[in-house]
This record gives C-alpha cells, sequence and structure tokens, in this order.
C-alpha cells in the first residue's frame, strides 16, 4: 500500500522559534497533501490542504502567515510552524490521497511538537 | 456547516461480542464514507470505506451506509481486545481529492 512518511517524528522547541515538519509519499506522486492538527482527546482538525505547485488552500480560523506550507514536489510537503507558542502544541498528521478508484487518504506516522 | 456526528462513548462489549458505531453527516451531497481506527499517541490507519448504500463485509468488520437516513455505521464481530481504540468516521463529498470531513470519534473499549 501507498506510504506516507513524516519527520520529525516527536519536536520540542522553545516558544518563539520556527518548526519545520516534512511529510513525503514514498512510493506515489501527490498533487495534493492535506494537514491536520490534533489537540488531546480531540478529534482531526484539517488545518490545510497543500497543493503542488501553488498556494496552500487554508481552512477557516487558520493563519497562514503562521502555518507556512510549502509543496515543492509531487512527493514532499512542509508545514512550518512559526513563532511557535505553547498553545501551538499539538499532534500534527498529514495526509495525501492514492491508491486507485476511491482515491484513499494515506496517513502519515504524525509528528508531535511540544513548544515551551 | 458540514458536519459529521459521532458518539464520543467510551462504548465498552464484552471480548466476542458485536461492537456497533454510529455515525450521521449533514451533508447529503456526501458520496464517500470512511471509518478510520486511530490508537492513542497513533495517526489514523483506514479500516473500511463505502460508498453505496448496503452493507459491505470485510473480515470482521461492515459497515453499513444508509444515504437516505444519512447514517454509517460499522460493526466489529467476535470484538477483541485490539480492537480497543477511537474510531473515526470521515466523509468525503465527492470521489476526487476533496478533503475529509472527521467525526469526533468514538473511544471503544473491549473487556477481556
Amino acid at each position: 500500500g501507498a506510504v506516507v512518511s513524516q519527520h520529525p517524528s516527536w519536536v520540542i522547541c522553545k516558544s518563539g522559534t520556527s518548526v519545520k515538519i516534512e511529510c513525503r509519499s514514498l512510493d506515489f506522486q501527490a498533487t495534493t497533501m492535506f494537514w491536520y492538527r490534533q489537540f488531546p482527546k480531540q478529534s482531526l482538525m484539517l488545518m490545510a490542504t497543500s497543493n503542488e505547485g501553488s498556494k496552500a488552500t487554508y481552512e477557516q480560523g487558520v493563519e497562514k502567515d503562521k502555518f507556512l506550507i510549502n509543496h515543492a514536489s509531487l512527493t514532499l510537503s512542509t508545514l512550518t510552524v512559526t513563532s511557535a507558542h505553547p498553545e501551538d502544541s499539538s499532534f500534527y498528521i498529514c495526509s495525501a490521497p492514492g491508491g486507485t478508484g476511491i482515491n484513499e487518504q494515506f496517513f502519515g506516522p504524525g509528528t508531535r511538537l511540544t513548544v515551551l | 456547516q458540514k458536519e459529521v456526528e459521532q458518539n464520543s462513548g467510551p462504548l465498552s462489549v464484552p471480548e466476542g461480542a458485536i461492537a456497533s458505531l454510529n455515525c450521521t453527516y449533514s451533508d447529503r451531497g456526501s458520496q464517500s464514507f470512511f471509518w478510520y481506527r486511530q490508537y492513542s499517541g497513533k495517526s489514523p490507519e483506514l479500516i473500511m470505506f463505502i460508498y453505496s448504500n448496503g452493507d459491505k463485509e470485510d473480515g470482521r468488520f461492515t459497515a453499513q451506509l444508509n444515504k437516505a437516513s444519512q447514517y454509517v455505521s460499522l460493526l466489529i464481530r467476535d470484538s477483541q481486545p485490539s480492537d480497543s481504540a477511537t474510531y473515526l468516521c470521515a466523509v468525503r463529498a465527492n470521489f476526487g481529492n476533496e478533503k475529509l470531513t472527521f467525526g469526533t470519534g468514538t473511544r471503544l473499549t473491549i473487556i477481556p
């Protein structure tokens, strides 16, 4: 099956710094990738849709200047959390549509961000 | 606003019994429906998808879809302790690369 990787799997940073999270589709190409955020005991909330070669589409309430998304190739999307604050601490998960027919979405393993 | 509703649980089911998970959605135009399982601290993994009315079976899992009533359910037969997890229902508007809308999830505990 299709594999999506994320790096790093966890990161701890100081408040005010920026953190970059990578999402890669390993064995298929993804013109679209999705970035989700999940707080403890809550469901996945879509943050943005990453589009290869064009600007990302952000969900309502998500600050595009704070969460920078770059989808520079058909296998890589990056999410940069700029000037991170403790409230940005969360589980960030990316996904990419793949497969045939129904276009399943394959999820990366997630990145646990802790901002001190 | 498109919504997907699930009972948050926790739902406790004895080992070997049938676990029944339900999901309702508000967007009548939704076309495809997914059930994901998520263990604590892990990302979701796809269990099944369904897009036609009726039942779809895969091993111990059966997804049921009723578009007229706008609900989708997941049955887990012969429940095992390893089935203990949070189950997420997700809905997509069309068959393309459209984003998924997730429910809040139902936490399932299988009691040995």
